[in-house]
């Protein structure tokens, strides 16, 4: 069963803030949120990762919101270079990732 | 953050042949892992290779065709078996030690199987 939802694709106009969904309502209470993208032909490359608070790092924000059952990364001033595939993953302690289908963001000029 | 390296980067590969991946990571590192990634796919996770025993895998995946090594906290090799052109794909080596912090990738080996 698949433990987050994400949008199958988005579109942002570069320059614009790009704000990516996901859904995780049955997230449990010690299970963090972690983001990763992958640009096409490359390894998964982390984002940020959160348990609650709302956490910001020089890539992007997470916000969770408080029931923690979604959240949204935002990424401020979206370039071409961000075009990959967004996942949304659900994890806690040592547990291995589990990788959806993501969100295709598409940044076009 | 981990810097892992994989080779090969690409291969192409007769039917019936074996390949070897391997993985090396510039620190030591209790846990790694391998993935695959079919064409046009997400990300499914192989086995996790623990360092002085037999690698965890998961369902769908057997030992005598992804047999998998972890001699020492900072190298693996995965081996692709008896290989056919269902086995295409890029193959993903990661690693990650703590709890609850971020797990690194390594760029993939793209194998075509001809």
């Amino acid at each position: 069963d698949a433990k987050t939802t994400q949008p199958t694709s988005m579109d942002c106009a570069e320059g614009r803030a790009a704000n990516l969904p996901c859904n995780h309502s049955t997230i449990s209470g010690n299970e963090y949120v972690y983001w990763y993208r992958q640009i096409h032909s490359q390894g998964p490359q982390y984002i940020i990762h959160g348990l609650k608070n709302n956490e910001t790092n020089e890539m992007a924000s997470l916000i969770i919101t408080e029931d923690r059952k979604s959240s949204t990364l935002i990424l401020p001033h979206a370039t071409l270079r961000d075009t990959a595939v967004y996942y949304c993953i659900v994890r806690t302690g040592y547990s291995t990732l589990t990788f959806g289908k993501g969100t295709m963001l598409l940044v076009s000029p | 953050s981990a810097v892992i390296s994989q080779k090969p980067s690409r291969d192409i590969c007769q039917r019936g042949t074996s390949l070897t991946i391997q993985c090396q990571v510039d620190s030591q590192v209790t846990m790694m892992f391998w993935y695959r990634q079919q064409p046009g796919q997400s990300l499914t996770l192989i086995a996790t290779a623990n360092q002085g025993s037999e690698a965890t895998y998961e369902s769908g995946f057997v030992i005598d065709k992804f047999p998998i090594s972890r001699p020492n906290l900072t190298f693996s090799t995965l081996t692709v078996s008896n290989m056919s052109p269902e086995d295409s794909s890029i193959y993903l080596c990661s690693v990650g030690d703590r709890a609850n912090t971020e797990a690194f990738f390594g760029q993939g080996t793209r194998l075509t199987v001809v």
